[in-house]
């Protein structure tokens, strides 16, 4: 069982470039998210698709954005990245709405 | 709105000690409460969660956590830590109105021998 695959792991990108992380789950969950982890400020919500052809902003969207592709994958993109958006990602999936999150294990990306 | 406080950025013990992470929170309705764990180089995972009854929780790998409504706490224990317990700890809230999951900002916990 592969749970929730997030490519790629790692990333350096120079500003300006952009890039499209990718997620995809096998739980058959309808809900996917997008978060960044910065150092003292724990799990910060980016995006998330409570559904199959939904999307909506969280707490940080700005400067992203993404696709609900199909059930099974939800992706991330950076169209100009910035140094700020240096960061740790997580994509995560739930059948419950945000009772039970079951998260990939990350990509670090670094914005130069 | 909501909030999520975790005391202590960084708690160091001795293994076979008490382990104690803190979590308070603000939510202006019932809430339910989480705490996840994130081991090195990995995702978060649940490591129990309280929503609705018995006010004392059971999760994984021997920790528990007590919700107290008058202390508006959900702190985070194992009565004797080991090794493998080294990880970061986040506690999180959820009130159940526009899908607004709050994490804290993470407990490092470090076990020494």
């Amino acid at each position: 069982n592969a749970g929730v695959t997030q490519t790629p792991k790692f990333q350096v990108l120079k500003t300006g470039q952009s890039m499209t992380l990718q997620c995809a789950q096998d739980m058959n969950h309808n809900s996917m998210y997008w978060y960044r982890q910065d150092p003292g400020m724990g799990l910060r919500l980016i995006y998330y698709s409570a559904s199959e052809g939904t999307t909506d902003k969280g707490e940080v969207p700005n400067g992203y954005n993404v696709s609900r592709l199909n059930k099974r994958e939800f992706s991330l993109r950076l169209e100009s990245a910035a140094p700020s958006q240096t960061s740790v990602y997580f994509c995560a999936s739930s059948d419950r709405g945000q009772e039970k999150l079951f998260f990939g294990s990350g990509t670090q990306l670094s914005v130069l | 709105a909501q909030s999520v406080t975790q005391l202590g950025s960084h708690v160091s013990v001795s293994e076979g000690a008490l382990v104690l992470l803190r979590c308070n929170y603000s939510s202006s309705v019932p809430p339910y409460l989480f705490w996840y764990v994130q081991y090195p180089n990995q995702g978060l995972q649940l490591l129990l969660k309280y929503t609705t009854g018995a006010t004392l929780v059971k999760g994984i790998n021997g920790f528990e956590a007590e919700f107290k409504k008058s202390e508006t706490s959900f702190h985070l224990t194992k009565p004797s830590a080991h090794m493998s317990d080294a990880a970061e700890y986040f506690c999180a809230v959820f009130t159940g109105g526009g899908n607004k999951l709050t994490f804290g900002t993470g407990t490092q916990l470090k076990v020494e021998l």
